[in-house]
């Protein structure tokens, strides 16, 4: 399968711990996007890296999240002292280029995560 | 900002029946503007895009017109079949160079035979 690839796909965790989660690219995409999606809504952009550097971060990324993608290859995005609204489904994409040219955005099946 | 407006769902049809889902825009600059899929149990898929005004984008029978002047960017279909049953989100891209995508809440379509 050469497709974007989530790990895990369901996460249970207590209230205040922490949790990682890993996104496996397409091989030759050099962009990397998270995305936060709640029941009922689109995904909202997280974070963006071209290789390995994060060039931009939103707002809705505290400084409980951090999320790393050494070696321009896989990523991981860590949330420390995981609270109830971060229950949602974290889903990874990557591109090739532009989407506004001639590429595509492939989004992984997402990790489902449930704070408890 | 930039923002993403769809109309509520679900939508709910009959197999043949004509599909219209309605997306109009807020942008600053020159947005690409797409509609993707998400099938029960599968991860979002793109199902058509447009990159500049009066495009025309389609694929599997579906359409979608980049209209400026109304900022709208409008899902059709001339015959759903009951396979079409999925959400559906409007989405664009910024013309930054990050392109993040600005999706709107997405519209659930059932379509019954």
């Amino acid at each position: 399968d050469t497709g974007v690839s989530q790990d895990p796909r369901h996460k249970i965790t207590k209230r205040g711990q922490n949790v990682t989660f890993r996104c496996d690219p397409i091989s030759e995409h050099n962009r990397l996007y998270w995305y936060r999606q709640t029941l009922g809504q689109g995904p909202e952009f997280l974070t963006y890296f071209q290789n390995e550097a994060q060039l931009e971060k939103s707002r809705l990324l505290s400084d409980r999240f951090s999320a790393e993608r050494p070696k321009g290859s896989f990523s991981t995005l860590e949330i420390q002292r995981t609270e109830q609204g971060d229950s949602a489904m974290y889903l990874c994409a990557s591109s090739v280029g532009r989407t506004a040219m001639n590429t595509e955005a492939f989004f992984g099946q997402g990790t489902r995560l449930t704070v408890v | 900002g930039n923002s993403v407006t769809q109309m509520e769902g679900p939508v709910t049809l009959s197999e043949e029946a004509f599909l219209t889902i309605n997306c109009t825009y807020t942008a600053t600059g020159y947005p690409s503007l797409f509609w993707y899929v998400q099938y029960p149990g599968e991860g979002l898929q793109l199902l058509l895009k447009a990159t500049k005004a009066d495009d025309k984008g389609s694929n599997k029978g579906f359409e979608a017109t980049y209209r400026k002047e109304t900022t709208s960017f409008h899902l059709e279909k001339g015959s759903v079949q009951v396979s079409d049953s999925a959400v559906y989100f409007c989405a664009l891209s910024s013309s930054s160079n990050t392109d993040k995508l600005i999706f709107g809440t997405g519209t659930r379509l059932q379509v019954f035979p």
